[in-house]
């Protein structure tokens, strides 16, 4: 089944811990990306990939940091977290230049 | 910088009734659109997209209208069902630029009254 599994689905962690929420597919997709997601915000980009070893900064980097070593593997790290990050965040892929995105469940992240 | 946002934040519709869901944008350099649907509990889910050079496209039961004049999308659903309460999202991306970097807007609720 084609998918995007992102770990864990809730996290709740205390302010400065460094963490990691892993992403993976298994579609053979260039493009990856993470988004926070917050209410009455919507989705906000963090970080993207066009491909291994290629990133890019989204509109809410600060605080964030991504690696794509492997094609399928795309991890989100969070080195010292603050509670302005709990949120609820996605992973998704896609083909480059694709419109169809294909996203995770969701890690809910709570920092207190 | 540029947004996208969307009119209602909740839409309110009975069964086997059309929903219209719109959307504003204000980047005139985006190139396509995309309409996501997110269920409860779950990640967003492709819809339908529309290109900038399209003012309209069909999917099942589906329609997208774009109107660049007053840069403005809409997602209409017919027959409108149970199954379709969610909340919609419309997605924008500027190709010739920046491939790879979206704007969503923040979601209108759609509630499906029996």
């Amino acid at each position: 089944e084609a998918q995007v599994t992102q770990n864990p689905r809730y996290l709740i962690t205390v302010t400065g811990k460094k963490l990691t929420v892993t992403c993976s597919q298994n579609m053979n997709h260039e493009y990856m990306s993470w988004y926070r997601q917050d209410p009455g915000l919507g989705l906000r980009q963090i970080y993207y990939s066009m491909n291994v070893e290629v990133t890019d900064k989204g509109d809410v980097p600060e605080g964030y940091k991504v690696s794509r070593k492997e094609k399928r593997n795309f991890p989100l790290i969070l080195e010292s977290p603050s509670p302005n990050q709990t949120s609820l965040y996605f992973c998704a892929s896609s083909f480059v230049g694709g419109t169809e995105a294909f996203f995770g469940q969701g890690t809910r992240l709570t920092v207190v | 910088g540029e947004s996208v946002g969307l009119h209602l934040p909740t839409l309110s519709v009975q069964e086997g009734d059309n929903s219209i869901i719109n959307c504003a944008y204000s980047n005139s350099a985006s190139d396509y659109f995309i309409w996501y649907k997110q269920e409860s509990g779950k990640g967003p889910q492709f819809i339908i997209d529309i290109r900038s050079n399209m003012d309209k496209r069909q999917g099942q039961r589906v329609t997208v209208l774009l109107n660049k004049t007053v840069k403005h999308l809409s997602l209409q659903i017919a027959a409108t069902q149970p199954g379709d309460s969610a909340v919609y999202f419309c997605a924008e991306n500027e190709v010739t630029d920046s491939w790879g970097k979206f704007q969503f807007g923040a979601g209108t609720q759609v509630v499906v009254t029996p």
